[in-house]
């Protein structure tokens, strides 16, 4: 498999379940990123790993809790969400110590909240 | 308060023709740009970029135009076909240390819709 592959596709949940975002990306990139897509707005950059350290958490509330055990995996974990959480969720991956560091997308997780 | 601006949320075009997306920044310390193109339902898809050392990168049918007096860039697709027709992203890069974040991190435009009718 090739590029960067999320799963699952679809996912509904209550909002006092628990459930994982899986992003695997095929690029032997050192970057991975979360972004949240919701209607008429700008994909907000959640979460930035580089080489698995963390490195960026924009203000992002506590129910989601990102994992990155290794440079080819990320994982977002939601807890106790919000319906307005619901949007698509988007991961990606970068090479960053190239000059142009184009980021790669995955198809992305659409997430509702009941 | 917005640092990537698209201001045309649809652009309408005939097929054949020239469509041309626009994007404004309002930061000069970016350095690097790129469009994406979405269909509904996928995650964006790379398109084409162009570094601020650069005013003119050309890829098949896309060009991408810079004018950094203006912190202008603009998508021009030539001739539009109606597989183009998507929602087009504008992204900038912060140059490295700017922001005291990491290197790599984009800021997005909202997009705009591209309908090319055939």
């Amino acid at each position: 498999e090739t590029g960067v592959t999320q799963t699952p596709r679809h996912l509904v949940m209550g909002m006092t379940n628990k459930k994982s975002l899986k992003c695997e990306q095929h690029l032997g990139h050192n970057a991975m990123y979360w972004y949240k897509q919701s209607a008429k707005k700008p994909l907000e950059l959640m979460f930035v790993y580089n080489f698995k350290e963390q490195t960026e958490n924009n203000s992002v509330p506590s129910r989601f809790s990102p994992e990155c055990p290794n440079s080819s995996h990320l994982f977002l974990h939601l807890h106790t969400l919000q319906p307005e959480d619901s949007a698509l969720y988007l991961c990606a991956s970068s090479q960053v110590d190239r000059v142009t560091d184009t980021q790669y997308f995955g198809p992305g997780t659409r997430l509702t909240v009941l | 308060d917005q640092q990537v601006k698209q201001n045309s949320p649809s652009l309408s075009v005939q097929e054949g023709r020239i469509s041309i997306l626009n994007c404004d920044y309002t930061n000069s310390m970016f350095d690097y740009f790129l469009w994406y193109k979405k269909y509904p339902a996928e995650g964006p898809t790379f398109l084409i970029s162009i570094s601020s050392i650069k005013d003119k990168n050309e890829d098949g049918r896309f060009t991408v135009f810079l004018n950094k007096s203006a912190k202008h860039l603009s998508l021009h697709i030539v001739p539009s076909q109606p597989g183009d027709s998507a929602v087009y992203f504008c992204a900038a890069r912060p140059s490295t240390g700017h922001y005291g974040g990491s290197q790599g991190n984009l800021i997005f435009g909202k997009g705009t819709k591209l309908s090319v009718k055939p």
